[in-house]
């Protein structure tokens, strides 16, 4: 099954807009949640994450909203640069499961 | 290099041949995760170890899929008699605790010829 759900296989921006990209999720125990980058041939890279108990989180041109009634979350990555360019899974976990993982967007950010 | 490492990088097997895929844990990490990303998917979980001990096995297959974590060295995923369908790349994650961020290694990509 399905837990986490990323509906958009691919997303392009151009250089210096904003790039959003969404993550649903269904089951309601989760309250771990993680944004992880992958470029070609490398592992996945962790990049921001955020507690249930905050709606919010910002790690510098990154930030992570959280809306847990919609069960959704989104990652906004502003200005969008080309070396942004690469596949993002969301991920999220609770403390009695393992960390599972979306099927990732390819987010293209063209110069 | 304090990552976690996996070797090979690059495995080619024919079917029906065994294939290892090794995985060192960062320093200090005792749980290890692994996961199998199937072209243009996603990653799928397959199994959670803690040392000697598999705690979730329920993302591997019943059948020709093995993993362990022993207490000395690394941990092990084991296909025996690959199929073509096996060709994926294995990601290896290693976390302090569970459910904490999971770092990865650079992956082992398995061909199955």
């Amino acid at each position: 099954d399905q837990q986490v759900k990323q509906n958009s296989p691919s997303l392009s921006v151009q250089e210096g807009r904003i790039s959003i990209l969404n993550c649903d999720y269904t089951n309601s125990m989760f309250d771990y949640f993680l944004w992880y980058k992958k470029y070609p041939a490398e592992g996945p890279t962790f990049l921001i994450s955020i507690s249930s108990i905050k709606d919010k989180n910002e790690d510098g041109r990154f930030t992570v909203f959280l809306n847990k009634s919609a069960k959704h979350l989104s990652l906004h990555i502003v200005p969008s640069q080309p070396g942004d360019s690469a596949v993002y899974f969301c991920a999220a976990s609770d403390n009695n499961n393992d960390m599972r993982f979306g099927a990732g967007t390819r987010l293209t950010v063209k110069p | 290099n304090a990552g976690v490492m996996q070797n090979p990088r690059h495995l080619v097997r024919r079917r029906g041949q065994e294939a290892r895929l090794r995985c060192s844990p960062m320093k200090g990490h005792s749980h290890v995760y692994w996961y199998r990303q199937l072209p243009e998917e996603g990653l799928k979980f397959m199994v959670y170890l803690q040392k000697e001990n598999i705690i979730d096995e329920s993302g591997m297959p019943k059948e020709r899929f093995s993993a362990e974590f022993p207490k000395e060295g690394p941990s092990i995923l084991r296909i025996q008699q690959v199929v073509r369908g096996d060709s994926a790349a294995y990601f290896c994650a290693s976390s302090l605790t569970q459910s904490e961020k999971l770092f990865f290694g650079s992956g082992t990509q398995l061909s199955v010829l």
